[in-house]
C-alpha cells in the first residue's frame, strides 16, 4: 500500500508567503520525517516527529502530526527563493523509510 | 560534518552489463540502505542492511540485485545484468539507530545510472 502521499503535488507561491504541504499515510508508524531534495541532489533531513508528538518546530519549519487522521503537515513560514525544492514526507517502520511522491515547491521572487 | 559518499556520480552502461555502485556510509552508523529514484518520480526503497545481512528488501530488489559490505567501510550495490528500466538515480543512506527509536537517514548525493 502507498505510504506518505503528499499534496499538493506542486505548489508555487511568492517569496515571503507561507507554504503548507500535507502528507497522509495508511499504517501505524514509529515516526514521520520530512526531507528536502534540490533538483538532481540527495535528500536532506529537515525534521522528525515521533508518533507521540503533535507538533514540532525548527526555525521556519513547523510540522504537525495527527495519528488519528494519519496525516502530517509541513509549514514553511516566510518563504525564500532558496526554499525552492521538492519536499517529501517519509514514514518510518523500523527497517525502512517509505517516501511519498513529494511536493514540488517553487518560490517566485 | 560527516557525510555519506557515493561513487561514481554518473555511470553509463550497456544493457546486460554488470554495474557496481559504491557507498561509504558515516563511520559510526550501523544501518545502511539503498534507494532509487527514476527521473521525476518518488524515492523507492530497495534494501536495508544491518549486521552484515539484509534486513528487508522490496519487490524491486530481485535476484539481479545484491549488496555487500566487503571491508567494513564500503557498502556496494551490484546489478548483475542491467536493463533499460534500471536507469535511475541510486541513493545510499545510513543511520545510527533503528528499531524502537529510529533516527534520521543521511543520504549521499546519488549515483546516476544510465542504461543504453
Amino acid at each position: 500500500s502507498q505510504q506518505g502521499e503528499e499534496d499538493p503535488q506542486a505548489l508555487s507561491i511568492q517569496e515571503g508567503e507561507n507554504a503548507t504541504m500535507n502528507c497522509s499515510y495508511k499504517t501505524s508508524i514509529n515516526n514521520l520525517q520530512w526531507y528536502r531534495q534540490n533538483s538532481g541532489r540527495g535528500l536532506v533531513h529537515l525534521i522528525l516527529i515521533r508518533s507521540n508528538e503533535r507538533e514540532k518546530h525548527s526555525g521556519r519549519l513547523r510540522v504537525t502530526l495527527d495519528t488519528s487522521k494519519k496525516s502530517s503537515s509541513l509549514l514553511i513560514t516566510a518563504s525564500r527563493a532558496a526554499d525552492t525544492a521538492s519536499y517529501f514526507c517519509a514514514t518510518d517502520r523500523a527497517q525502512k523509510l517509505v517516501f511519498g511522491q513529494g511536493t514540488r515547491l517553487t518560490i517566485n521572487p | 560534518e560527516p557525510e555519506v559518499t557515493q561513487t561514481p556520480s554518473h555511470q553509463v552502461t550497456q544493457m546486460g552489463q554488470e554495474v557496481i555502485l559504491r557507498c561509504v556510509p558515516i563511520s559510526n552508523h550501523l544501518y545502511f540502505y539503498w534507494y532509487r529514484q527514476i527521473l521525476g518520480q518518488k524515492v523507492e526503497f530497495l534494501v536495508s542492511f544491518y549486521n552484515n545481512e539484509i534486513s528487508e528488501k522490496s519487490e524491486i530488489f530481485d535476484d539481479q540485485f545484491s549488496v555487500e559490505r566487503p571491508d567494513g567501510s564500503n557498502f556496494t550495490l551490484k546489478i548483475r545484468s542491467t536493463k533499460l528500466e534500471d536507469s535511475a538515480m541510486y541513493f545510499c543512506a545510513s543511520r545510527e539507530t533503528s528499531g524502537s527509536s529510529p533516527g534520521e537517514l543521511f543520504f549521499g548525493e546519488g549515483s546516476r545510472l544510465t542504461v543504453l
